[in-house]
């Protein structure tokens, strides 16, 4: 079965303080892994999909890596906006290919100005 | 159009009442989901509709019933609700089965 933990539940941070979320995942042959921001009470925005392992993207203060074990969603100075919740979710190859992403609970990230 | 969008965006209704959801996008994607969302939680896929056919049932209670009518439309018809159902109701679409872009939601409460 599908996996995907995030860690930490929580971070809060100071405007301007750099840090990391951790996406680690187990599935049986990754398709796809799947980073998104979500503000209270509305829909995940998408930010950025990883394929293959050493792959990276990048989107303004966020970039995003992959392993085979583990994604990272870097935030370079973080700004009050940046406050969201950011959900990982990972595709598994075969079946349907339009198929269901698992979902991790998700890192509630505070940044305080 | 590069969006997805859902009609209500709240809607409270009784246990007897019958209700519809609407998604729509014109972004030719042909494939559509319904998601489930609690508080505090991830969101839980309900159904997926490829090529307007439902591809995917992930069990869910016959009291909600979801329609493609179309390419760029998708229901899902509420009936005899519980108030446990009570959550946000995300749709998403996908072009190739990777990227799902969501709409807003719609805020569900049964009374």
């Amino acid at each position: 079965e599908d996996q995907v933990t995030q860690s930490p539940e929580a971070l809060r941070l100071q405007e301007g303080e750099s840090s990391s979320l951790n996406c680690s995942y187990t599935v049986s042959g990754l398709r796809g892994l799947f980073w998104y921001r979500q503000d209270p009470g509305k829909g995940p925005e998408f930010l950025f999909t990883l394929y293959s392992a050493g792959e990276e993207k990048e989107k303004e203060r966020l970039k995003a890596t992959l392993t085979k074990k583990e994604s990272f969603l870097h935030i370079t100075a973080p700004k009050p906006e940046d406050s969201a919740t950011y959900l990982c979710a990972v595709q598994a190859k075969g079946g349907t290919s339009y198929g269901k992403l698992t979902f991790g609970q998700g890192t509630i990230l505070t940044v305080h100005p | 159009d590069t969006e997805v969008t859902q009609t209500p965006k709240h809607l409270v209704m009784g246990m007897t009442n019958k209700k519809s959801l609407k998604c729509e996008q014109h972004m030719g994607h042909r494939a559509m989901y319904w998601y489930k969302q609690k508080a505090k939680k991830p969101p839980e896929l309900m159904f997926v509709y490829s090529y307007e056919k439902l591809s995917i049932n992930e069990s869910v209670p016959s009291r909600f019933s979801p329609e493609c009518p179309n390419s760029s439309l998708l229901n899902l018809h509420l009936h005899a609700l519980q108030p446990e159902d009570s959550a946000l109701y995300l749709c998403a679409s996908s072009l190739s089965g990777n990227e799902q872009f969501f709409g807003p939601g719609t805020r569900l409460t049964v009374l």
